[in-house]
């Protein structure tokens, strides 16, 4: 079976521009997450998405947003592009909204350089 | 909130040495924990996770660790390591009601000397 997939691998845009991410959840898995993983440090967690609604927001800007599909695959978008948004986009797909068992599987994420 | 420290940003060790990667978090509530391994230019990979039971967990790759409760720690081991250990080891937790989000560390590089 084929793992959590992401596109694009790596991505440049130019300050200000607009970004959207695209990932493909593991067949059955209906909840997606998506982290931001900075140069030196730790993920840091986005959105969760569960049967195409939100279910949890990270401290993000407005300028951060998501949605899910009714194939539960999903896209991250960023507007307004800044130096600060450079950083490794993880998606993570689990067959659940909650619950430690349902374990997340992580996709090789997106390279996002932002000049 | 929930938040995790992880004690040594780099541990250097020499093959088939032991080695001991530390964690703390904090937390007001019950949490799950979780060792995530990151390769160079790839994603996470689950380790082992500690739900509940036995404080001692088995991991993949012949990494296990123990749950502390008491010192708020989940320290991972591995008796003898390998070349191949060498990644990026991340500390996570996550609330039970809301085990999506997922809490990382700032990570310990693993590097392992011939």
């Amino acid at each position: 079976d084929a793992g959590v997939t992401q596109s694009p691998t790596h991505l440049i845009k130019t300050r200000g521009q607009q970004v959207t991410l695209r990932c493909s959840p593991i067949s059955g898995h209906k909840s997606v997450s998506w982290y931001q993983q900075v140069l030196g440090q730790g993920p840091q967690f986005i959105f969760q998405y569960y049967e195409k609604e939100e279910r949890g927001r990270g401290n993000f800007p407005d300028r951060f947003s998501a949605r899910q599909f009714p194939n539960y695959s999903s896209e991250l978008n960023v507007n307004a592009l800044l130096l600060g948004d450079s950083a490794l986009y993880l998606c993570a797909s689990s067959l659940a909204s909650s619950g430690g068992s349902y374990e997340q599987y992580f996709g090789p994420g997106t390279r996002l350089t932002v000049t | 909130a929930q938040s995790v420290t992880q004690l040594d940003s780099q541990v250097p060790v020499f093959e088939e040495a032991p080695v001991e990667l530390r964690c703390n978090y904090s937390s007001s509530v019950s949490v799950y924990l979780f060792w995530y391994v990151q390769y160079p230019n790839q994603g996470l990979q689950l380790l082992l996770k500690y739900l509940s039971g036995s404080t001692l967990v088995k991991g993949i790759n012949g990494f296990e660790a123990e749950f502390n409760k008491s010192q708020t720690s989940f320290h991972l081991r591995k008796p003898s390591v390998h070349i191949s250990d060498t990644a990026e080891y991340f500390c996570a937790v996550s609330r039970y009601s809301s085990a999506s989000k997922i809490i990382f560390g700032s990570g310990t590089r693993l590097s392992i000397r011939p």
